[in-house]
Parts: C-alpha cells; sequence; structure tokens
C-alpha cells in the first residue's frame, strides 16, 4: 500500500537554528512529490515539487532534495515567519491522486 | 476569481441536519478537489471534478456525502443527517491540468465544519 509519513510531528527551533523535515514514502512508481505549507487558519500553498532522485529545489531559506525513499524540507537561519506546518504529498504510478502526509508543525521561537 | 473561494468558513450544526458548503474555483481552473483535514491527519480525498463530471467519487465516506459541480466552476459539498465524526476542515482545491505530475493544486481556505 502507498505511504508518505512524516518526522517530527512537531519541532520547535530557536530563530537561525537551522534543521531538517523529513517526508519518507513507500509508494509503486514516484510520479511526483510536493511541498506545501500550511498557515492557521488557511489552505496548503505550493511550495515545491520533486520529481527524480539527487533533484533539489530552493527558495528563500527552505530547500528541498529527493532520494528514492525520502525527501528533506531543509531550512536554514529560519525566521519566526516560517512558522507553519509542512505537508508533504506524493503521486504514483498507479494512482493520480495525491497521497499526503499528516505535517510537521515547525515553531521557530524568536 | 484570484483564488479559490470557500464558503462558509465555519459552519456549526447540529447532528442530523444536512450543510452546504461551497467552492468557486480558480477562473480556468478545469480540475476541482474536495479534501477533507482532521486534526493530526493528512488530508483525505473526497471527490474529483473534470469539468462537470466526477471521475473519482472513491473518496466519499458514505452515502450521506454528495457532490456537484455546475458550469464548469462552482462545486457544492453536501453532507446529510451530519454525525460527530463529520466535524473536520473541507478544503476544495482547483488546478489547470488534472492528474499529470505537474499538477500544482491551489487550495481555498477551507470551510471549518462543527457538528454538535
Amino acid at each position: 500500500e502507498d505511504q508518505v509519513t512524516q518526522s517530527p510531528e512537531a519541532l520547535r527551533l530557536q530563530e537561525g537554528e537551522s534543521s531538517s523535515l523529513n517526508c519518507s514514502y513507500t509508494v509503486s512508481g514516484l510520479r511526483g512529490l510536493f511541498w506545501y505549507r500550511q498557515d492557521p487558519g488557511k489552505g496548503p500553498e505550493f511550495l515545491f515539487t520533486l520529481y527524480s532522485a539527487g533533484e533539489e529545489k530552493e527558495k528563500e531559506r527552505l530547500k528541498a532534495t529527493l532520494t528514492k525513499k525520502e525527501s528533506f524540507l531543509h531550512i536554514t537561519a529560519p525566521k519566526p515567519e516560517d512558522s507553519a506546518t509542512y505537508l508533504c504529498a506524493v503521486r504514483t504510478d498507479s494512482n493520480y491522486q495525491l497521497i499526503w502526509g499528516a505535517g510537521t508543525k515547525l515553531i521557530i521561537k524568536p | 476569481g484570484a483564488g479559490v473561494s470557500q464558503s462558509p468558513s465555519n459552519k456549526v450544526t447540529e447532528k442530523g441536519k444536512d450543510v452546504e458548503l461551497r467552492c468557486d474555483p480558480i477562473s480556468g481552473h478545469t480540475a476541482l478537489y474536495w479534501y477533507r483535514q482532521s486534526l493530526g491527519q493528512g488530508l483525505e480525498f473526497l471527490i474529483y471534478f473534470q469539468g462537470n463530471s466526477a471521475p473519482d467519487k472513491s473518496g466519499l465516506p458514505s452515502d450521506r456525502f454528495s457532490a456537484e459541480r455546475t458550469g464548469g466552476s462552482v462545486s457544492t459539498l453536501t453532507i446529510q443527517r451530519t454525525q460527530q465524526e463529520d466535524s473536520a476542515v473541507y478544503l476544495c482545491a482547483s488546478s489547470l491540468i488534472p492528474g499529470s505530475g505537474a499538477n500544482v493544486l491551489t487550495f481555498g481556505a477551507g470551510s471549518r465544519l462543527t457538528v454538535l
């Protein structure tokens, strides 16, 4: 069964303290891995799409990487405004619908 | 419109009542999706529309749930005889190209449903 698992469930960091969020997946044929950011009371907002192992994408303080089993969202020198829930989703060969992880709630303290 | 619009943003209802949730997608987006998000859970797929037809209704949890889309635009999700377990945030998303690897979803802010 296709599955997406995110860890940790929650992460508290001091402003400026870099870290990584993990999204591991077991799927039958990856067609794309997506990262979204969700702020309280809002819908998810698209960040990145990764298609193949070794691919990397960057946006401001965020960098997403992909291997054959997992993706990392690296956050460098985060600021309080980076606080949000980060969601990972995959699309597979067998199901065009996205399979979502439960998310990682990131809190950056000033 | 500029974004995906959902209404109401908040709905409190009594068990057994019917509710309607509305989604107005981005103009020109042919694909429309409904998801349910419960606390601490990933997004749960409910239904997908391509134009006005729903090729995939596999996620609807029971026959109390139904959805329609008219004019290739506005969609309504109806929950009949609501139960407490229906309490969740219902998210609508739209996209230009359904089913492709490049498909990026644009979400609305959601409708928070509380069933007392």
